[in-house]
């Protein structure tokens, strides 16, 4: 079974740049989730899919943080403008169902730098 | 308070020996619990999950839930120096968000 694929894996830009994070779920996961993580922090949730629908997105900072989810498949995040402060691992998860028992899977990860 | 609480570490344990992890949650509607490994500049992986008060075994791990006190609790029996890493606490929380709230983690150290 293919694991959570995200790409890039690092970005380097400049504050009030703009960037996207792309992430394809494991095939039949129906809840796709988009963490961020601060060093020494847990992963924080920023929005939840259920297929093509936001199930949560009340932690997103829609002021500058925008997601996507067409054809209930792949994801898109996207922040414009950076702040400093948005340095982290934005990390994709995917899980079967969304519900107790269904574990999330995690990708890689990509490391964005704000400068 | 905050919704999910654990010791920053480091926790330090000679190799061979039990570590012993612990996690409490604000929410009482959270339904499971999951425990993750995250090793340095790794995302987190999934260890195991427990939804029903008592003990549940696989290998090596213990995870412990008394959902009355809120506590859940990871062992780590026999550790050795590949367990080194942060360990996360993830309620499923039932009420409101349907997903994980992750704890800031414990950092264990397997001294060889």
């Amino acid at each position: 079974e293919a694991g959570v694929a995200q790409s890039p894996r690092y970005k380097i830009i400049e504050k009030r740049q703009s960037v996207a994070f792309w992430c394809n779920p494991i095939s039949g996961h129906a809840t796709l989730y988009w963490y961020q993580q601060i060093l020494g922090q847990g992963p924080k949730l920023l929005i939840q899919f259920q297929n093509n629908g936001v199930v949560d997105d009340s932690q997103l900072p829609k002021d500058r943080f925008s997601a996507e989810r067409l054809k209930g498949v792949d994801s898109t995040l996207k922040i414009q403008p950076a702040k400093l402060e948005d340095s982290a691992v934005y990390l994709c998860a995917s899980s079967y169902r969304g519900e107790y028992n269904s574990p999330l899977h995690f990708g890689n990860g990509t490391r964005l730098t704000v400068t | 308070q905050k919704e999910v609480e654990q010791n920053s570490g480091p926790l330090s344990v000679p190799e061979g020996a039990i570590a012993s992890l612990n996690c409490t949650y604000s929410d009482r509607g959270s339904q499971s619990f999951f425990w993750y490994r995250q090793y340095s500049g790794k995302s987190p992986e999934l260890i195991m999950f427990i939804y029903s008060n008592g003990d549940k075994e696989d290998g090596r791990f213990t995870a412990q839930l008394n959902k009355a006190s809120q506590y859940v609790s990871l062992l780590i029996r026999d550790s050795q120096p590949s367990d080194s890493a942060t360990y996360l606490c993830a309620p499923f929380q039932g009420t409101g968000r349907r997903a994980l709230t992750f704890g800031s983690g414990t950092r264990l150290q397997v001294q060889p």
